[in-house]
Formats: structure tokens, C-alpha cells, sequence
């Protein structure tokens, strides 16, 4: 079974806008991570945000944590072309890590 | 630096075939893993090595066996493929299991007809 479930499911935004993928959980984590696969390509890690940290930036990305709603977030901040690409996020507890299916992000130019 | 290499990239199997799924990285990286992607079920792990020497059961490793054959190796064999086993399958290593970032290969997509 899953752990993570992103929403939304998929999403389309204009080249410059923001975008935002949520991400929500059902038990303990040690850590969460974000990954980006672009079609037929594997996964590629984004940020690794643990259970006692509430924020992480890294370039364009802001992924936020709130452990107490098992819930988290990912922000692209001006959006790209070359943003076009799957996201999914990925909860750790223990040696078990779980993916969930993923938002289908398209930024059109 | 080519990081974590599978082959083949791509494999038609009729039902009851076997076959087996390479897998190799050049990071020193000490846990390895393989998962198989579904349309819309995300990522599913198979089996995975936390260190050279072990290996243990994922989420789902019905009809699959692996083997860590050194630090850099780790394969994936199917022994008698069935239709439902017709996915992509990645494979990845990590610096430590559970709290480092996962790093993939590019992915050998499977079909058993």
C-alpha cells in the first residue's frame, strides 16, 4: 500500500506561475523526501526534509512539514518549461520507504 | 560518473521465460534497491540490501529473487514471468538505508506477453 498521497493528481500552470503539490501521510516518519521523474527517465531526489524540520529551500523549491497534520508541501517558485515532469513524495519510517503515485505537473510556455 | 546503470533498457518475455535484471552503481554507496513502477500506483519496492551480504523482502516480492553480488551489484531475477509482472522496473542505491536521498537508474521496461 502507499503511504504518501500527493494532490493534486495532476496540474497545469503557465510558464512563471507558482506551483504547489501537497503531499499527506497516515503514520510516524523519520524523514520525507520529494523526487522528480521526467518521461521515461528515472527518479531524481529534489529535497529531504526530516520529522523535526518544518522547512528546507533549496533554488526554487520551498518544501514545508507539518507533522502534527502528516501533511506536507512543495513550492516551485517560477515555474519553467523544463519544470514539466512527475513529482512524488516518498515517507521513511524505520527502513520501510513508501511513494506515493504522484502529481503530474505541465507548465506550458 | 555514471552512477547506477541497468540493463537491458528494455525486454519482451513470454509467460513461464526467466530472465534477469542487471543492476550496478559506481558511488561506494552501501544499500541497494529495486522497484517496479505501475501506471498510477506509484512506486512499489521489491526487495532491497541495506549492506553487502543482506537482503530482504519489500512491499511486494511474490515472484522475484535478488542478490547483492558485491558492494556494487545487485540483480533482480524473475524466475517464471507472468503478465502481471509487465511494469518497469528501477533500480537505486543509497549512502545509508532510511536516511539518505535514493538515487535511480533510468529504468528496464518489461512486458510478458
Amino acid at each position: 500500500s502507499q503511504q504518501g498521497e500527493e494532490d493534486p493528481q495532476a496540474l497545469s500552470i503557465q510558464e512563471g506561475e507558482n506551483a504547489t503539490m501537497n503531499c499527506s501521510y497516515k503514520t510516524s516518519i523519520n524523514n520525507l523526501q520529494w523526487y522528480r521523474q521526467n518521461s521515461g527517465r528515472g527518479l531524481v531526489h529534489l529535497i529531504l526534509i526530516r520529522s523535526n524540520e518544518r522547512e528546507k529551500h533549496s533554488g526554487r523549491l520551498r518544501v514545508t512539514l507539518d507533522t502534527s497534520k502528516k501533511s506536507s508541501s512543495l513550492l516551485i517558485t517560477a515555474s519553467r518549461a523544463a519544470d514539466t515532469a512527475s513529482y512524488f513524495c516518498a515517507t521513511v519510517f524505520n527502513n520501510d520507504m513508501r511513494f506515493g503515485a504522484g502529481t503530474r505537473l505541465t507548465v506550458k510556455p | 560518473n555514471a552512477g547506477v546503470t541497468q540493463t537491458p533498457k528494455f525486454q519482451v518475455l513470454k509467460t513461464g521465460q526467466s530472465m534477469t535484471l542487471q543492476c550496478a552503481q559506481d558511488m561506494n554507496h552501501n544499500s541497494m534497491y529495486w522497484y517496479r513502477q505501475d501506471p498510477g500506483m506509484g512506486l512499489r519496492l521489491i526487495y532491497y540490501s541495506a549492506s553487502e551480504g543482506t537482503t530482504d523482502k519489500g512491499e511486494v516480492p511474490n515472484g522475484y529473487n535478488v542478490s547483492r553480488l558485491n558492494k556494487r551489484e545487485f540483480s533482480l531475477r524473475l524466475e517464471s514471468a507472468a503478465p502481471s509482472q509487465t511494469s518497469v522496473y528501477f533500480c537505486a542505491s543509497s549512502d545509508q538505508i532510511s536516511n539518505s536521498p535514493l538515487h535511480f537508474g533510468n529504468g528496464t521496461r518489461l512486458t510478458v506477453t
